[in-house]
């Protein structure tokens, strides 16, 4: 069975830092090119940034509003997709999701986990 | 970046009849390898997002064909054959051609009348 598998959300104060975790299980990790996408509540899906496969140069891009503080990295031993958040600002509070996107079949996404930025 | 227009925000459909929402893109979303990449998700109530059609056209394993994609260039539709009410919930449309940055469009809300 394929699972994808967010943890680590939680409320931190603006200015402060989390690191998002995604394990994985039921297909090949390695080769997927991972993504991490958020939603504000009540509102619509924005994309966070990417990973390419390690075989495909391991690669990150990020969305303009998080580049710079937010750093995606992946562990293929553990199956597991990274995201580091630094510098949280309150527009930041949002449903993060790891999804894989492909061009062609199968795209898989977990079921979030929620990231407050309050005071 | 890519702007991704949807319509309308919201869908109000009867039960067994169809229903239509239209994404548009303010470029077109050919890709130099001839692909359109043109994906359409679907968000229940609570859930998270689920794809349903990718590359404008094509269905996503477990997707009930009458789910459907089409559309060229800029202007793309996902229609519903007859509206069901497990298809209650948020649909978008996302282009994946000119990345980065993906774009999705703002959503569009299907409820039953």
């Amino acid at each position: 069975e394929v699972q994808l598998v967010e943890s680590g959300g939680g409320l931190v104060k603006p200015g402060g830092s989390l690191r998002l975790s995604c394990a994985t299980s039921g297909f090949t990790f390695s080769n997927a090119w991972m993504n991490w996408v958020r939603q504000a509540p009540g509102k619509g899906l924005e994309w966070v940034g990417r990973i390419k496969s390690k075989t495909d140069g391991g690669t990150t891009d990020y969305a303009a509003p998080v580049k710079g503080r937010f750093t995606i990295s992946r562990d293929d031993s553990k199956n597991t997709l990274y995201l580091q958040m630094n510098s949280l600002k309150i527009e930041d509070t949002a449903v993060y999701y790891c999804a894989d996107l492909p061009y062609g079949s199968g795209s898989l996404w977990g079921q979030g986990t929620l990231v407050t930025v309050s005071s | 970046d890519v702007v991704m227009t949807q319509s309308p925000l919201s869908l109000p459909v009867t039960l067994g009849q169809p229903a239509s929402i239209s994404c548009r893109s303010n470029q077109s979303l050919v890709h130099s390898d001839g692909n359109t990449y043109l994906n359409w998700f679907q968000q229940r109530p609570g859930q998270s997002p689920r794809r349903l059609i990718y590359k404008v056209s094509n269905r996503d394993s477990g997707v009930p064909d009458r789910f459907s994609g089409s559309g060229s260039g800029t202007d793309f539709t996902l229609k519903i054959s007859r509206v069901e009410a497990e298809d209650v919930g948020v649909y978008y449309c996302m282009q994946a051609t000119h990345w980065p940055p993906p774009t999705f469009g703002g959503g569009t809300k299907v409820e039953i009348k």
